[in-house]
């Protein structure tokens, strides 16, 4: 199956700061999400981005497909972006529909 | 417009017991998505369900689980004789009819298995 990889493992930056979030794939695929999952646990959808650029506020996110790799940037960062950012995707090619999620990035952001 | 709801929020079981977890997905979504967090192994998907069919189940173990999606009511996930591994997160997603590849899905806010 698909392969996702996400890095950094860790980030702690301070209040304003600005961020950048890698997702490498294995494959091409046909759906790509980002999460932010919460410190109560709940997941929620950031980003559709199978490919393209899209903007939300102070997030953003870019996908290349043809060379496997999607960001997630967070500019200005708040108290409140702290949490674990998952990247997740479906392989194009078929089989399995459900999404491999990556390890995730656990961000916190200080005062 | 409502979210995917999943019910209940927190469940508690001892070794042994059956735990049943419920999903309703967003109005107007007809696929539904299972995926189990454990704490060292991350987001796992279980299965996917349209309704009364599984489409695929590549991810559920081979024992104790089931899940259905049945014409009417909710989507069901039925674990079986629990064990203290099985203390997780389970996440409901939908998504609507597929158009092409472009499809999205949309989390529930989880139920907390613990078994005790």
């Amino acid at each position: 199956g698909i392969q996702v990889e996400q890095s950094p493992p860790d980030l702690i930056l301070q209040e304003g700061a600005n961020s950048t979030l890698r997702c490498n794939f294995s494959d091409s695929v046909n759906n790509l999400q980002w999460f932010h999952q919460n410190p109560w646990g709940q997941l929620i959808n950031l980003f559709y981005i199978p490919s393209g650029t899209k903007q939300n506020g102070r997030l953003s996110a870019t996908t290349v497909a043809t060379e496997r790799y999607s960001l997630l940037y967070i500019s200005s960062s708040q108290t409140t972006d702290s949490g674990v950012y998952f990247c997740a995707a479906t392989y194009s090619g078929g089989g399995a529909d459900g999404l491999t999620f990556g390890k995730g990035t656990h961000l916190i952001i200080q005062p | 417009n409502a979210g995917v709801m999943q019910n209940p929020r927190h469940l508690v079981r001892r070794r042994g017991q059956e735990a049943r977890l419920r999903c309703s997905p967003m109005k107007g979504h007809s696929h539904v998505y299972w995926y189990r967090q454990l704490p060292e192994e991350g987001l796992k998907f279980m299965v996917y369900l349209q309704k009364e069919n599984i489409i695929d189940e590549s991810g559920m173990p081979k024992e104790r689980f089931s899940a259905e999606f049945p014409k009417e009511g909710p989507s069901i996930l039925r674990i079986q004789q629990v064990v203290r591994g099985d203390s997780a997160a389970y996440f409901c997603a939908s998504s609507p009819p597929r158009a092409g590849p472009l499809y999205t899905q949309y989390f529930g806010p989880g139920t907390r298995l613990t078994v005790l």
